[in-house]
């Protein structure tokens, strides 16, 4: 069992849409990562979370710790948010979600 | 100007062979790390590196060996490659416990 579980595996949406992707994790962390790669394969960091809420433009990330989950939140879903978004957590080393693949249709 | 930057960006080369792969980062950032992303695009972490020192070191085989001559640089050394090698290859740098700023990826394809 991979101790990040990422749900949904694969979401596509309409333009506009209010978008969540949900991660579990098992181990005592650190810290939480949601990483988003592009389609050309480049990966980019979007969020670092230890507790609470963090929020970029349209991209809101919270964690609960004493559940152990996580969420990406993307408001007003445009089709260049279209990607892979990765959950990871450092405990004692880093551990991957395997993935959302996000489609956002126009 | 590229923050972290790879090079090759693809790699095509035979069983058996010795190849590197170089990372530099310019952002002054005190560790970096080396992942390897599957054909199912699972992403491992394989090396990071704190001020020259190894601090994570994953159950990679030993035909791996990274090598960092200073702290912008965190290169990774292939001996013998083996056609389980076929990834892509992402090296990451990042201040101690701040996000992480990725490559643009070496795509190893052994054939």
């Amino acid at each position: 069992k991979n101790e990040v579980e990422q749900s949904p595996q694969n979401l596509t949406a309409q333009e506009g849409e209010f978008i969540t992707i949900n991660c579990s994790y098992s181990v005592g962390i650190s810290a939480l990562h949601w990483l988003q790669q592009h389609p050309g394969g480049g990966i980019v960091s979007l969020f670092m979370l230890s507790s609470g809420k963090k929020k970029h433009g349209r991209l809101i990330a919270t964690i609960n710790i004493q559940e152990k989950h996580s969420s990406l939140h993307i408001t007003a879903s445009h089709p260049r948010d279209s990607a892979v978004y990765i959950c990871a957590v450092r405990s004692n080393q880093f551990y991957f979600g395997t993935g959302t693949s996000l489609t956002v249709i126009p | 100007d590229t923050a972290v930057s790879q090079t090759p960006k693809y790699l095509v080369t035979q069983m058996g062979n010795d190849k590197s792969i170089k990372c530099e980062q310019n952002l002054g950032h005190d560790t970096m790390y080396w992942y390897k992303q599957d054909s199912k695009k699972f992403l491992k972490i394989m090396f990071s590196y704190n001020n020259k020192e190894l601090i994570i070191n994953e159950t990679v085989p030993n035909r791996f060996s990274p090598k960092s001559p200073d702290k912008a640089h965190l290169n990774l050394h292939i001996n013998s490659l083996e056609l389980g090698d076929s990834a892509v290859y992402f090296c990451a740098s990042s201040s101690a416990g701040e996000e992480q700023y990725f490559g643009p990826g070496t795509r190893l394809t052994v054939t």
